[in-house]
């Protein structure tokens, strides 16, 4: 099993529509989660970090569940410029490093 | 207000030559990485750095080198270039570590022929 597994995508959306993401992680020690999205042939860039008792930033919300390991990020109202690869990036537990998912691409269409 | 600067931003080698990418941040952070990323696969963590003068291994060391001789600055170096090393490598950097999202750099683009 992967350390890190996401909805394989692509997600194609309308634009308005919401729509929500899964990330899963193997290592039940790990303590920082974040979420940041990568533009094509650009570098990824900090979206959000997740808290225990979820957060929310404007219409995107992030959701932690340990006792099932996974995170969640949700859009509302999808816009043009939400279109992206979004990466779950968990931390390898106390260590100085991270484990990046996969990604999972969307596309919302006008 | 640059944050983390990677030279060059593309590069085309030979295959058996050698070259180092340069990494340099502003944000006084202790912390540096550098991850490789290739189609349809996250990115993977090559080398890091806790502190001026230190540096480790992470996921995918082979065929690379580093060295963290100033705290702004991280070298990743290809001793003998391979085309198994085209790939889109990015430098990143943090306050401190795990706890502490990174910020990255735009990328230098590699192709070894």
């Amino acid at each position: 099993r992967k350390e890190v597994e996401q909805d394989p995508g692509p997600f194609n959306v309308p634009e308005g529509a919401t729509v929500a993401f899964n990330c899963t992680y193997s290592n039940s020690a790990s303590q920082s989660f974040f979420w940041y999205r990568q533009d094509c042939r650009k570098e990824p860039k900090l979206l959000m970090s997740v808290y225990s008792s979820g957060n929310e930033d404007g219409r995107f919300t992030a959701q932690l569940n340990r006792a099932s390991q996974y995170i969640s990020l949700l859009i509302r109202d999808s816009k043009l410029s939400d279109s992206a690869t979004y990466l779950c990036v968990v931390n390898r537990a106390y260590g100085q490093n991270f484990v990046f998912g996969p990604g999972t691409r969307l596309s919302v269409l006008p | 207000n640059a944050g983390v600067t990677q030279t060059p931003k593309f590069r085309v080698l030979k295959t058996g030559q050698s070259m180092t990418l340069l990494c340099a941040q502003d944000m006084n952070h202790e912390y540096m990485y550098w991850y490789r990323q290739d189609p349809g696969m996250g990115l993977r963590l090559i080398h890091y750095s806790v502190g001026e003068g230190t540096t480790a291994k992470g996921e995918v060391p082979d065929g690379y080198n580093v060295s963290r001789l100033k705290k702004q600055n991280f070298l990743l170096g290809l001793e003998s270039a391979a085309p198994s090393q085209t790939s889109v490598y990015f430098c990143a950097s943090s306050s401190t570590g795990w706890s502490q999202p990174q910020h990255f750099g735009d990328g230098t683009r590699l192709s070894i022929l």
